[in-house]
């Protein structure tokens, strides 16, 4: 079956620094989501992507974050300078239907540590 | 803002017993997903209700829409150590493009 694959697992960084998650969607996919789930909560939107530009971003989407598709294959989330609030398990997933009707497809997360 | 409450926050049961979770907005939805996250796992989908009332079955689990398209339910009859994990609804409010997540309801299970 097909699956979503993200890079790191594990990501531990410090403060203040660059990260970079990747992602690589389902290939016949074509609309993208991060998420986020810090520890025992919910699992919280960030972004979503389609036609190579954001479609919608959460208030949590801020300056410090963004997201591309350099190659046509890699999905990937930036976060230009961390913040200890900024640790948390970061999901990506894809859909190939608009709005996410019939599901979206996750990737296993990296978990995020910023020390 | 768009939200979904889901309750209760944990439910511990013993093997064998049924085990339901609630979502409700307080206005309409398009559709309303199910997931299961298992410890340490990622979401990963169960369903999808689009339908009025819509009664969907998977097994053991039976899944809701209500009438309103503002409320849903899954519902798991006798519970196997299987189960165990957190049960997230996920709503598309009508003109979103994202889901929105419920809180979820860990569910552990005595065997």
């Amino acid at each position: 079956e097909p699956e979503v694959t993200q890079t790191p697992s594990h990501q531990v960084t410090q403060m203040g620094q660059e990260v970079i998650l990747r992602c690589v969607p389902i290939s016949n996919h074509l609309y993208f989501y991060w998420y986020r789930q810090i520890l025992g909560q919910k699992v919280e939107f960030l972004v979503s992507f389609y036609n190579n530009e954001i479609s919608e971003k959460s208030e949590i989407f801020d300056d410090q974050f963004s997201v591309e598709r350099p190659d046509g294959s890699n999905f990937t989330l930036k976060i230009r300078s961390t913040k200890l609030e900024d640790s948390a398990m970061y999901f990506c997933a894809s859909t190939t239907l608009w709005r996410g009707t019939g599901g979206y497809t996750f990737g296993s997360g990296t978990r995020l540590t910023v020390v | 803002g768009q939200q979904v409450m889901q309750i209760p926050q944990y439910q511990h049961v013993q093997e064998g017993e049924d085990f339901t979770t609630y979502c409700n907005s307080s206005t309409t939805l398009s559709n309303i997903q199910w997931y299961k996250q298992r410890p340490g796992g990622h979401p990963v989908f169960l369903i999808q209700l689009v339908k009025s009332g819509e009664v969907k079955k998977q097994k053991r689990l039976t899944f809701q829409f209500g009438e309103a398209k503002k409320n849903s339910s899954l519902h798991i009859t006798a519970t196997q150590t299987t189960d165990v994990g957190t049960y997230f609804c996920a709503a598309l409010f009508q003109g979103a493009q994202k889901l929105v997540f419920g809180q979820g309801t860990r569910l552990t299970i005595n065997p």
